[in-house]
C-alpha cells in the first residue's frame, strides 16, 4: 500500500516550453501533496504544499507563476513548469500524505527534467 | 546553521558490517523523526518512523531518538550490497512540512 506514481519519469524539452508533471496516489486519498526539487548530490528542497481544492502554499523564493500547482482531486496533483529554462533542469519529486493520517508522507519515483 | 545536520559521507563498509548513521538538529520542537532510503534516480522510500525519544526496531534496522541531545541514529545490521543507497533523515513538528538532512551515501562492498 501507499504507492505514489509520477508521470512522466523523465522529460526533455526546449527552452521556453511548458512541462506538466503529474503526481498520483494510487491506493489512498491524499488531502495534502508536496512538491520537492532535488539537485545532484543534494537533499530535497520543498517547493510547495498542495491542498485539494485550494491554492498551493509556496516556500520562500519559489515563484508561484513559474511553478503552477493544481490539486483538483484527492488522488492527483500536477506541477507545471512554465516557460522552462535550462536552470529549471532538476529532479522533481512529489509526496502525498494519506488523509486522516498524520505520521508521514509517501514519495513518488521522481521526474527528471532536462531543458535544452 | 542548518536546521538538520547530516554528514554526507560517503560511507563504505564491507558486507555484513553494521552501518551507523546519524543526524543532529537544532529545533527542539521536532517530534516526528523519519529515515528514508533513496536509490540513485529514484524517490525516497520510508524506512523508519518514530515519535519522540526511544528506540524502534524493524528487521535489520534500528532507529534511535535522543531528544535531550537532539540526536537521531539509524543502524543497519548485517549490511548487504543492496543496502547501498543514500539515507536521508527527516523530521517535523506538528505540521506536515519535513526538514531533511543532506543525506549520507552508503556503499556496502561485497
Amino acid at each position: 500500500g501507499a504507492v505514489v506514481s509520477q508521470h512522466p519519469s523523465w522529460v526533455i524539452c526546449k527552452s521556453g516550453t511548458s512541462v506538466k508533471i503529474e503526481c498520483r496516489s494510487l491506493d489512498f486519498q491524499a488531502t495534502t501533496m508536496f512538491w520537492y526539487r532535488q539537485f545532484p548530490k543534494q537533499s530535497l528542497m520543498l517547493m510547495a504544499t498542495s491542498n485539494e481544492g485550494s491554492k498551493a502554499t509556496y516556500e520562500q523564493g519559489v515563484e508561484k507563476d513559474k511553478f503552477l500547482i493544481n490539486h483538483a482531486s484527492l488522488t492527483l496533483s500536477t506541477l507545471t513548469v512554465t516557460s522552462a529554462h535550462p536552470e529549471d533542469s532538476s529532479f522533481y519529486i512529489c509526496s502525498a500524505k494519506p488523509s486522516g493520517r498524520v505520521e508521514t508522507q509517501y514519495f513518488g519515483p521522481g521526474t527528471r527534467l532536462l531543458v535544452l | 546553521q542548518k536546521e538538520v545536520e547530516q554528514d554526507p559521507g560517503p560511507l563504505s563498509v564491507p558486507e555484513g558490517a553494521i552501518v551507523s548513521l546519524n543526524c543532529t538538529y537544532s529545533n527542539s520542537a521536532f517530534q516526528y523523526f523519519m529515515w528514508y532510503r533513496q536509490y540513485s534516480r529514484k524517490g525516497p522510500e520510508l524506512l523508519m518512523y518514530t515519535y519522540s525519544s526511544g528506540n524502534k526496531e524493524d528487521g535489520r534496522f534500528t532507529a534511535q531518538v535522543d531528544k535531550s541531545s537532539k540526536y537521531i541514529s539509524l543502524f543497519i545490521r548485517d549490511s548487504q550490497p543492496s543496502d547501498s543507497a543514500t539515507y536521508l533523515c527527516a523530521m517535523r513538528i506538528n505540521d506536515y512540512k519535513l526538514s531533511f538532512g543532506a543525506g549520507t551515501t552508503v556503499t556496502v562492498r561485497a
